[in-house]
């Protein structure tokens, strides 16, 4: 596609409830990152994907968190027993891979903001 | 402990001013990146410098990556309201198990009055 899209745009869940997010990248882009980005601050980075390979999860906070990128395009991070303290914006880049992404940068997507009642 | 250290954090100022905004680190890069995000929106790319010492302009935006390439600087001339938004510097490496990976700063949130 023309861009990076994220679905849903708005998610609220309930606590204890398992959520999936997902991201489309754009066509060509083989490297795909995930980042959570709290209000006015920087993103920070979750996992990241070189096709359907994950090379890097250190960011995941813990194991509910999982993401996966099957066919090497669309991924999903999913959170499982949802908390309070998961609420934030999501978001999704893709990137030229490797080197490609230190001087071309990120597309980043419009993210999924997750709130957890 | 945040790679990136960006200040200052918060910036208001009045149509037509100068500004500078830092980015600072402990830590050699390879490349860094800066990007502007405005409300509601996922961050742009406006440069990336690789070259210690390098200038770039992009319009009334002065970047600049540090010799010795562990900081950066993003100068606003004759600020206008629509340069309001997020800005956000980021950091790369080259090599090794990071390659790829960006990180960010926690941003200068900064408002141009009219």
């Amino acid at each position: 596609g023309a861009g990076v899209s994220q679905s849903p745009r708005y998610k609220v869940t309930k606590r204890g409830q398992d959520v999936a997010l997902r991201c489309d990248p754009i066509s060509g882009h083989v490297s795909l990152y995930w980042y959570r980005q709290a209000l006015g601050q920087g993103p920070e980075f979750l996992t990241y994907f070189n096709y359907e390979a994950q090379q890097d999860k250190s960011g995941l906070p813990n194991d509910r968190f999982s993401a996966e990128r099957p066919e090497g395009s669309i991924s999903t991070l999913t959170i499982q027993r949802t908390e309070q303290r998961d609420s934030a914006m999501y978001r999704c880049a893709s990137s030229l891979v490797g080197q490609g992404a230190n001087r071309y940068g990120y597309t980043f997507g419009s993210g999924t903001r997750l709130t957890v009642v | 402990t945040q790679l990136l250290e960006q200040s200052p954090q918060f910036l208001s100022i009045q149509e037509g001013e100068n500004l500078t905004v830092y980015c600072n680190s402990s830590s050699v890069f390879s490349s860094l990146q800066w990007y502007r995000q405005e409300p509601g929106e996922g961050p742009v790319l406006l440069v990336t410098v690789v070259t210690g010492g390098e200038v770039k302009k992009l319009k009334r935006l002065t970047f600049q990556f540090g010799d010795a390439r562990k900081d950066s600087s993003l100068h606003i001339t004759a600020a206008q309201p629509g340069d309001t938004g997020l800005y956000l510097c980021a950091g790369a490496w080259d090599r090794g198990s990071t390659l790829g990976r960006l990180y960010f700063g926690r941003g200068t949130q900064l408002t141009v009055w009219p």
